[in-house]
This record gives C-alpha cells, structure tokens and sequence, in this order.
C-alpha cells in the first residue's frame, strides 16, 4: 500500500510569484484535504477535493486554488504569494462518499518559504 | 464552528512512565469524530487514536488509550510505558460530518520523553 507523497519537499518563493505543490493520495482513498501549518501552530484546513470538485472550502482566499485530478491526486496552486503564506502545507487522503469524516493520512508536507 | 484547546503547551516524561495530554473541545453538531495525531521533528502527521463521538467506550490502540468525557466535552491521551520515539508534538483534532471533512486542529502539546 502507497501512503500519501508530497512534492517538492521544500520550495523558496519571491512575494508576488505563483506556486504549485503536488499530492499523490493513499491508494484506495478518493478524496484529499489541504492544509497550512505556520510554524509551531496547529494545521488549518483550505480545502478538500472529492470527485474532481471542490467539496469544503476554510478561510482561505480565493489565490488558493485546487485541482483534482481523475486518478485523484491533487494540486495546490497559491497566487501572489504573499510573506504570510510561509508555511508547511499538508495534504491529507481519505475514502469516502461525499462529505465524511473518514480518517485522513497525511503526507510528508511541503515547505514553502516566500522572501 | 468547531474549536480544540490543548491547555498544555509542552509536558515531559520518563521513558517506561505514563502521561496524559489534556484536550477540550467545542462543537454543536451531534455526530461527530475525534483524533489524535502525533507529529515528530520528520513533520509527517501520522495517526495515533481515533474516537467516534456515539460511541461510549474508550478507544485504544497498544500503549495508547484515550478518556472521552462526552459531557464535558473532553478527550484526553494516555500514553503508557513511554518509550523514547513517542517525543513529537501532538495534536488533539475533530471532525464533522457535516464539516466535509474538515478536522480542526489543537495548538498542539510538545511531548519530550527523558531516557
């Protein structure tokens, strides 16, 4: 069984550029959650993708965007970076049928430092 | 809105000792789930105990044991025989379904076990 893979590990980014982190999710689970961990603060929920669709959204704004794609790995893209989006960004797969709270399996993360 | 303290920013204990980290939590909804995950300097988060708020016993998993006080809406870790590679930040979490999935993080308790 596959876990959860994240790439890149760690990324450096200029303020005002665009960036996309990539999530692999666990086989077997169709459905992935975003996550923005600052340092040394608990994770904070962007959003979550099911069937290719945006399925919860946190409060986050609209520059953070997903994608899903049909063999359910995902993406998550950030525009106009900002110093404030320095963080660790977690994704997390599960199985489920809609919204759920099916246990999620996170991933190793994605550093991401913005200058 | 759902909301998670862990009122314990940092505890320590002897390796083969016991420890309890403490979480409260806060929601409205009837149906939902509780977990903890444990975080070490790797950052992965990885899945330590899950617990489904209908059900009245506690859950366990080996060495990991949780006391869920529905009313007072509390759900604490005990870790038993405590073992060097338990040292990680943990983190108390809950989901609802009627969340989408979203789990909503504690600030997290960072654990250090002393040989």
């Amino acid at each position: 069984e596959t876990g959860v893979t994240q790439s890149p590990t760690h990324l450096i980014k200029t303020r005002g550029q665009q960036v996309t982190l990539r999530c692999s999710s666990q086989s077997g689970h169709n459905t992935v959650s975003w996550y923005q961990q600052a340092l040394g603060q608990g994770p904070q929920f962007i959003f979550q993708y099911y069937r290719e669709e945006e399925n919860g959204r946190g409060n986050f704004p609209p520059r953070f965007s997903g994608l899903q794609f049909p063999n359910y790995s995902s993406e998550l893209n950030v525009n106009a970076l900002e110093l404030d989006d320095s963080a660790l960004y977690l994704c997390a797969s599960s199985w489920g049928q809609g919204p759920s709270t099916d246990t999620q399996y996170f991933g190793p993360g994605t550093r991401l430092t913005v200058l | 809105a759902q909301t998670v303290t862990q009122s314990q920013p940092e505890m320590s204990v002897q390796e083969a000792e016991t420890v309890t980290l403490s979480c409260t939590y806060d929601t409205s909804e009837s149906d939902y789930y509780l977990f903890w995950y444990k975080q070490p300097p790797s950052r992965q988060m990885i899945l330590v105990i899950r617990q489904e708020a209908y059900k009245q016993q506690n859950a366990t998993e080996n060495r990991f044991s949780v006391n869920f006080q529905k009313a007072a809406k509390s759900f604490s870790l005990k870790i038993s025989d405590s073992q060097l590679g338990d040292a990680a930040m943990y983190f108390c979490a809950i989901g609802t379904r009627s969340g989408y999935g979203k789990l909503t993080f504690g600030q997290g308790t960072i654990l250090t076990v002393h040989p």
